[in-house]
């Protein structure tokens, strides 16, 4: 089984800044393999990212992924009021977790 | 236009069944495998299962394993998710997603809008 865990579980930013978000493998993933989302409060998540650094139709280029093995990142180049959301990484195709999500960050207006 | 509409809120009392229902539109049902996700309040995502409407083909989390049943009904493009008997952990928002690719298990998108079930005495 594949556990992801993502860090911070909290990050305090102001608009403007630059935001980087970890999603770290207990075992190797392949990068194809690895897809991150956006869920703001009572809405759906939203996918941002797929095959760790794609961007998802419609995503502002201010959103970006990279990593391979066991680290991921997400990173947010200039932070916007409306990106300040709870953010996850999922894995999938593994067995018998076809898809596992890490915990979340929260991304929070300082 | 690719959606999935999953059926309204519910609230039950423990002991009680449930099943759930999310329909899709705008896309050839039986092509693509059709998952499930749980988020428990104020917590985060985990995979309950998915299953391919063609054969009705199911895997399961091991964490879920024998305590939900999901089903389609082919005909008119639709899948279930069921409850024998609720337990208050049961409790939670559910929300129905696709995988990206034909035939493949990748990643979801897109999502139901979620159905929330409240399990309470």
């Amino acid at each position: 089984e594949i556990v992801l865990t993502q860090s911070p579980g909290t990050l305090s930013l102001s608009p403007g800044e630059r935001a980087t978000l970890s999603c770290r493998a207990s075992q190797s993933v392949s990068s194809i393999y690895l897809a991150w989302y956006q869920q703001k409060f009572g809405q759906a998540p939203r996918l941002l990212i797929y095959g760790a650094s794609s961007r998802a139709t419609g995503i502002p280029d201010r959103f970006s992924g990279s990593g391979s093995g066991t680290d991921f990142t997400l990173t947010i180049s200039r932070l916007e009021p409306e990106d300040f959301a709870v953010y996850y990484c999922l894995q999938y195709g593994s067995s018998p977790f076809l898809y596992t999500f890490g915990q979340g960050t929260k991304l929070e207006i300082k | 236009e690719v959606q999935l509409v999953q059926s309204g809120a519910e609230v039950k009392k423990p002991g009680e069944s449930l099943k759930i229902s999310c329909k899709a539109f705008g896309y050839s049902f039986t092509n693509y495998w059709i998952g499930w996700v749980r988020q428990m309040p104020g917590k985060g995502l985990e995979w309950v299962g998915i299953i391919w409407p063609d054969d009705s083909d199911t895997r399961y989390s091991p964490s879920f394993q024998g305590q939900v049943i999901i089903s389609v009904d082919k005909s008119i493009s639709t899948a279930y998710l069921q409850w024998s008997s609720l337990k208050a952990s049961d409790t939670a928002m559910y929300y129905c997603a696709r995988p990206r690719t034909t035939g493949a298990t990748d990643w979801f998108d897109p999502w139901g809008q979620g159905t929330l079930v409240t399990v309470s005495s």
